[in-house]
């Protein structure tokens, strides 16, 4: 089992739909949490962090963190053709040592 | 706002060469790591440093290895290149005291042949 687990997609949605990414960790000392985006030979950008259970928005992201559930999710709103990339959720493991990625799930937004 | 610079940013090597990235992380960020990123794969993680000392090491190959001087910048170095070794590595870095979010640097894309 890796540590951290998304669906690799393609995820497909059409613009201005609401795109829903999933990850779970298995690492239950894990306290810091990522989404980055990541273009085709592109270095990964930083969507969001959260750090505490519940929600946190940012303009169209909201982050969604379980502890219990050992859960992460990504809302995109309004998703756009440029929304289309990768999107890597990362966990902050072993202390703060290394920070593990999942696959990655590949969106698609069609106008 | 300074980000973190990598370099070279492409590099072609032979095999069995020996190569050299250099990463420079973000003023006062005292937390290195390098990744590895193969096509059509997520990063691995290679190796960490925190405040100049190694802090943790994931999937590097004993051909590599890297460390983090006194300014902060650190370098990896891979010796006797195979072909599987053509990848994108990233840098990236984070501050403890700072929310430990972490920045990547651009990468460097080396291509063994």
């Amino acid at each position: 089992q890796k540590e951290v687990e998304q669906n690799s997609g393609p995820l497909s949605v059409p613009e201005g739909a609401i795109a829903s990414l999933n990850c779970t960790y298995s690492d239950r000392g894990s306290q810091s949490f990522f989404w980055y985006r990541q273009y085709s030979g592109k270095s990964p950008e930083l969507i969001m962090s959260i750090y505490s259970n519940g929600d946190k928005e940012d303009g169209r992201f909201t982050a969604q963190l379980n502890k219990a559930s050992q859960y992460v999710s990504l809302l995109i709103r309004d998703s756009q053709p440029s929304d289309s990339a990768t999107y890597l959720c990362a966990v902050l493991s072993g202390g703060y040592n290394k920070l593990i990625f999942g696959a990655g799930t590949r969106l698609a937004v069609h106008p | 706002a300074a980000g973190v610079i990598q370099s070279p940013r492409h590099l072609i090597k032979e095999k069995r060469e020996t190569a050299t990235l250099k990463c420079y992380p973000i003023p006062r960020h005292d937390t290195v790591y390098w990744y590895q990123q193969g096509p059509g794969q997520d990063p691995q993680f290679l190796i960490s440093f925190y405040e100049k000392m190694q802090s943790d090491k994931g999937s590097i190959p004993d051909r590599f290895s890297a460390q983090q001087f006194s300014d902060y910048h650190s370098e990896l170095n891979m010796s006797s290149l195979e072909l599987g070794d053509s990848a994108l590595y990233f840098c990236a870095s984070s501050s403890r005291r700072g929310g430990n979010t972490i920045y990547f640097g651009e990468g460097s894309w080396l291509t063994v042949v």
